[in-house]
């Protein structure tokens, strides 16, 4: 059974610290995904790796960045976490295939006061 | 760009009644198209993906949808819903990287 770990359920942070989430997959994936989800918008892709140490941009890229130093893990980092960027955070993980299926995480909710 | 459009943000059904949930996408180049659901609280799962092999695709806990290319849909039905059916259901089209719609919140009253 593939699984997708996230380091945390629920974050509060406040304005102006740097914030990391963790993602983890154990199937080996290619390619992994992080997303943001607000009601009403949906998912939107924030940064996409297809291999260690490679990142594409996603649609939202903006005050976020992204670290892939091994093939297992995908960290999202907040630089200076601002009000706006209070969400549901999810990582996704899949082969490298065209139509390969994604698979999540349960989520990291974050709150930033 | 590619854009996926789910009509309805809440769709509300009784047990026993049929599941529809509308989804189209944009893509010119028929794409791979997936349905996923997510329980409160949780990440999204997969409930049924097409990849042109066959137009009807059947996933899990009694879904199925749809591919017609001339009306670039993709929609998701059940014949009979279930209390445990409500949940939040996206459409997403793709290759690698996924397109996601905004979501259908599916409630199911007894």
């Amino acid at each position: 059974d593939v699984k997708v770990t996230q380091s945390s359920r629920y974050l509060v942070k406040r304005t102006g610290e740097k914030v990391f989430l963790e993602c983890v997959q154990d199937m080996d994936h290619e390619n992994m995904f992080w997303y943001r989800q607000d009601p009403g918008l949906g998912l939107r892709l924030i940064y996409f790796s297809y291999d260690v140490k490679m990142k594409e941009k996603g649609d939202i890229p903006e005050g976020y960045s992204v670290s892939r130093e091994k093939k297992e893990r995908f960290s999202l980092i907040l630089e200076s976490a601002s009000t706006n960027q209070t969400s549901m955070y999810l990582c996704a993980s899949s082969g490298r295939l065209a139509g390969d299926e994604q698979y999540f995480g349960p989520g990291t909710r974050l709150t930033v006061t | 760009a590619q854009s996926v459009t789910q009509l309805g943000s809440h769709v509300s059904v009784s047990e026993g009644a049929l599941v529809l949930l509308r989804c189209n996408y944009s893509s010119s180049v028929p794409p791979y198209l997936f349905w996923y659901v997510q329980y409160p609280n949780q990440g999204l799962q997969l409930l049924l993906k097409y990849t042109s092999a066959a137009t009807l695709v059947k996933g899990i806990n009694g879904f199925e949808a749809e591919f017609k290319k001339s009306e670039t849909s993709f929609h998701l039905t059940k014949p009979s819903a279930h209390m445990s059916d409500a949940a939040e259901y996206f459409c997403a089209e793709g290759f690698q990287k996924l397109v996601f719609g905004t979501g259908t919140r599916l409630l199911v009253s007894p």
